[in-house]
């Protein structure tokens, strides 16, 4: 069974650099059959999909957010991260990791089978 | 990149159907069969219940289906239980390798 869990402070100041961590077990970050991603949601329950990467480099952004948002990966430590700069607090939601095939043999190809049970990050000085 | 459109609420008694709307474009819905659908109870991460439009994860009873129609997907839940009171959204591949997902319908089960 994956598991996946955030990690990461739950209150940032504005304008600094929201920084998480998504600690993976019961399975490998370093397969080409998945990408690791990360999805908020907002106070109002609003999904937004943020990016995902994969162990082979390919690596995927919310337009709205590329000149901000950055992915990368510790195949060593199965673990992925996000790091967000400049926020506002717009950015305040829950961020959730995910698991989502990428290929047509991954389980649940172009869909999120396993979640992070997610984590509040606030942004407020 | 605008959210997919879904109602923001729909309802229905036990044992009725529930059909839930996901409206996009050509650059989303209508150009892939890369669908899938979430549920949500309160204070819990969503949980995969349909994917590729119409494909169910191991464990998500028949009960939940999905379908397409031009620019718009569905979700149709049979039989309505009690647990399946909750918060349903929908999520689309998209152009540039991108994904969106639709606002959200909360489903009461009268």
């Amino acid at each position: 069974q994956v598991q996946l869990q955030e990690s990461g402070p739950g209150q940032v100041r504005p304008s600094e650099t929201l920084s998480l961590r998504c600690a993976v077990s019961g399975g490998s970050v370093n397969t080409d059959d998945y990408y690791w991603g990360w999805i908020r949601q907002t106070p109002g329950g609003v999904l937004e999909w943020i990016g995902n990467l994969c162990s082979n480099g390919n690596k995927f952004y919310r337009p709205s957010l590329s000149s901000r948002v950055s992915l990368s990966m510790d195949t060593s430590r199965n673990q992925f991260s996000l790091s967000l700069t400049s926020v506002t607090a717009a950015d305040t939601a829950v961020y959730f990791c995910a698991r989502r095939g990428r290929t047509i043999y991954s389980d649940a190809f172009v869909a999120f089978d396993y979640w992070g049970q997610g984590l509040l990050v606030t942004v407020s000085s | 990149q605008s959210a997919l459109t879904q109602p923001p609420s729909a309802s229905g008694s036990p044992g009725q159907s529930v059909t839930i709307s996901c409206s996009g474009t050509s650059s989303d819905v209508g150009a892939y069969d890369y669908v899938s659908w979430y549920q949500q109870h309160p204070g819990q991460a969503p949980k995969l219940i349909i994917y590729r439009l119409t494909m169910r994860p191991s464990g998500v009873p028949d009960r939940f289906s999905g379908s397409k129609s031009g620019n718009t997907a569905s979700l149709t839940v049979s039989g309505l239980q009690a647990e399946d009171d909750a918060y349903y959204y929908c999520c689309s591949f998209a152009d540039h390798n991108t994904l969106i997902f639709g606002g959200g319908t909360k489903l009461t089960v009268l």
